[in-house]
């Protein structure tokens, strides 16, 4: 059970789909991130919005293209994508920034045909 | 880029045993974290820690900050089968939180 929503848990794309990925937070954080999670390697920091404005982003390629509407829901949007982006997509929230714990929801696991 | 190194990478053991794993790093860190990660799910927060030396229980489960902030373990004792799953460590300092690479545990009946 999570506090952490995202959807979808699956998705199967080409290279030339534009899709989104939400990410939905029940817990009144203010702060809300995107993960990559690769097989064997570590979690990587994606972006971190703070009170709905972005303050990090980790050099992620413009393909992925993050938007916080408001301070509970977060999404990010996948246009052009490469084989390589194939891998799970994990949000995760805290009270504040950078302050712990993060809670994280399920994740997206993506395919990238 | 910074890293943390876990291990053991895996481990098979036996229902009933200890397992311990823990992290190493170069750098210091303010906060040392455990998550647990089950298949087709997101990591879990089994327990955090925030002070050198500092030596904390969850159920089965301890952990302690290593007294030169520089690393952290986790001991699991008696383990049983839901146990199973991947074990991350995290350091925190600052605005930065490094993961490791994980301990992926298999526990046999």
């Amino acid at each position: 059970e999570t506090g952490v929503t995202q959807t979808p848990r699956h998705l199967v794309m080409g290279m030339t789909n534009k899709k989104s990925l939400k990410c939905e937070q029940h817990l009144g954080h203010n702060a809300m991130y995107w993960y990559k999670q690769s097989a064997k390697k570590p979690l990587e920091l994606m972006f971190v919005y703070s009170l709905e404005e972005r303050v990090e982003n980790n050099s992620v390629p413009s393909r992925f293209s993050p938007e916080c509407p408001n301070s509970s829901h977060l999404f990010l949007h996948l246009h052009t994508l490469q084989p390589e982006d194939s891998a799970l997509y994990l949000c995760a929230s805290s009270q504040v920034w950078w302050d712990q714990p993060q809670h994280f929801g399920d994740g997206t696991r993506l395919s990238i045909l | 880029g910074q890293q943390l190194n876990q291990s053991p990478q895996s481990m098979f053991i036996q229902e009933g045993e200890d397992v311990s794993m823990n992290c190493t790093s170069s750098s210091i860190f303010n906060t040392w974290l455990w998550y647990k990660q089950d298949p087709g799910e997101g990591p879990v927060l089994l327990i955090a820690l925030y002070k050198a030396g500092e030596l904390t229980s969850n159920g089965r489960l301890t952990a302690q900050f290593g007294i030169t902030r520089k690393d952290s373990f986790l001991n699991i004792s008696a383990s049983i089968p839901s146990d199973v799953g991947i074990y991350f460590c995290a350091g925190h300092r600052t605005d930065k939180l490094i993961f490791g690479t994980g301990t992926r545990l298999q526990v046999f009946p």
